[in-house]
């Protein structure tokens, strides 16, 4: 147990329809992280938020928006879904910003769209 | 274009024997490296890591090496164990604290 939590575990919808994930760090990281893993294409890095603020952007969808709240947890929201999203969503988190902190991953959120 | 690549999608290794993952970068800017563990149903592990200015880093029954020159960088196991079976993710960044690129993974099978 990483101590990252994630809900929901599993989460079924329809294309066109918003979803929102959320992650909640281990006590005392100050940067989450939200990660993509799709079936054909491996772990794909979406975004990281540092105290409450954006720190470092990667391959995200516009439609796709994260936040994290002053109490440090986190959400993503996936808007005008397409069967495409269909993919396991984690997140991470790390005490600091910087690389070389060790990311501890949470479970992991499996988003499936039909 | 994939910037960080496993081509072996898959391995399979006799317990007690050692295991070498494989990981190619295609940006000489890459100047960190981490290996991760990933167990069904799980979230990613960190495993071990390394930065540009080594060539090599032990952890225990594990350790990478990097080739600069050749942008390559390897993961061994020695001796595997039935638990070491997993899919094993590359991931490289540059600029310490930037987003970084995973490679697909590399599944590991240890036989009993």
């Amino acid at each position: 147990d990483s101590g990252v939590t994630q809900t929901p575990k599993h989460l079924i919808t329809a294309t066109g329809q918003r979803v929102t994930l959320r992650c909640s760090p281990r006590s005392g990281d100050l940067s989450v992280y939200w990660y993509q893993q799709s079936l054909d294409q491996g772990l794909q890095f979406l975004i990281q938020y540092y105290n409450g603020e954006e720190r470092a952007k990667g391959n995200i969808l516009e439609r796709f928006s994260a936040q994290q709240f002053p109490d440090l947890h986190s959400e993503l929201n996936l808007s005008s879904l397409e069967l495409g999203d269909s993919a396991l969503y984690f997140c991470a988190s790390s005490v600091e910003a910087l690389l070389t902190d060790t990311q501890y991953f949470g479970p992991g959120t499996r988003l499936t769209v039909l | 274009d994939q910037q960080v690549k496993q081509n072996s999608p898959s391995l399979s290794v006799q317990e007690g024997r050692i295991s070498i993952l494989n990981c190619d970068y295609t940006n000489s800017m890459f100047d960190y490296f981490l290996w991760y563990k990933k167990y069904p149903a799980e979230g990613p592990t960190f495993l071990i890591s390394i930065s540009s200015i080594k060539d090599k880093n032990e952890d225990g029954r594990f350790t990478v090496f990097l080739n600069k020159s050749a942008k390559h960088l390897s993961l061994h196991i020695v001796p595997s164990q039935p638990g070491d079976s997993a899919v094993y993710f590359c991931a490289a960044s540059h600029n310490y604290g930037q987003n970084f690129v995973f490679g697909p993974g590399t599944r590991l099978s240890v036989l009993p």
